[in-house]
């Protein structure tokens, strides 16, 4: 059974680049009709999608977040990573990495992270 | 502010049922029948319950039903169990590979 796991510093300077990094095991990043999703929720914004990575696939990326994200793989480690630049108060949130399984639904994010907490603050 | 607009919260007793709405425009939920619904206890991972306006994923029972409705998709819950006290949310295709979701809904099992 594949899982999720999130992991990043929980604090970031205002203007730094946020980092992070989605762990999957019981599966690989190579196998499978799947794409892997960043989405993050904040008491100010609700849930946003943040951009997707889909192997052998451009990624797509939310239009709010277009000039400072960026989402790829490492399918030597089978991790996902986010970096997110020029961080502001408003990027505080819960950060969950999530799979969609393209053979079921374009819509299914059936598989989810527990998340991580970001706090950007000096 | 989300994307899709959901009560903050309703409220049932065991036994009854519940809707949750999520309304959205003429470019997501209106556009397309790609509308998910999670539920999500506090410090787990949410959990996908609906997908497609009306498909459940095999071990989710069919207490959970979905339907919509032009702009506003919908969640109902029947039976309510004091487990289904919980955060739910939904989720629609918006068109060119990006997805829209909710501010979701605490449920409040009296």
């Amino acid at each position: 059974q594949v899982q999720l796991q999130e992991s990043g510093p929980g604090l970031v300077k205002p203007s730094q680049t946020l980092s992070l990094t989605c762990s999957v095991s019981g599966g690989s990043l190579n196998r499978g009709p799947y794409c892997w999703n960043w989405i993050r929720q904040s008491a100010g914004r609700g849930l946003e999608w943040i951009g997707r990575f889909q192997s052998g696939v451009t990624a797509n990326y939310n239009p709010a977040f277009m000039n400072r994200v960026t989402i790829s793989a490492n399918t030597a480690t089978n991790q996902i990573s986010l970096k997110l630049t020029s961080v502001t108060a408003a990027d505080t949130a819960m950060y969950y990495c999530a799979r969609v399984d393209i053979s079921l639904a374009v819509d299914a994010f059936d598989v989810w992270g527990p998340g991580t907490m970001v706090t950007v603050s000096s | 502010q989300s994307a899709l607009t959901q009560p903050r919260s309703v409220s049932g007793s065991p036994g009854q049922s519940v809707t949750i709405s999520c309304t959205g425009s003429g470019t997501d939920v209106g556009a397309y029948d790609y509308v998910s619904w999670y539920q999500h206890h506090a410090g787990e991972a949410p959990k996908l319950l609906i997908y497609d306006v009306v498909e459940r994923p095999s071990g989710v029972p069919s207490r959970f039903s979905g339907s919509k409705s032009g702009n506003t998709a919908s969640l109902t819950i029947s039976g309510l169990l004091p487990d289904d006290d919980s955060d739910y949310f939904c989720c629609s295709y918006a068109g060119s590979y990006t997805w829209v979701f909710g501010g979701g809904t605490k449920l409040t099992v009296l």
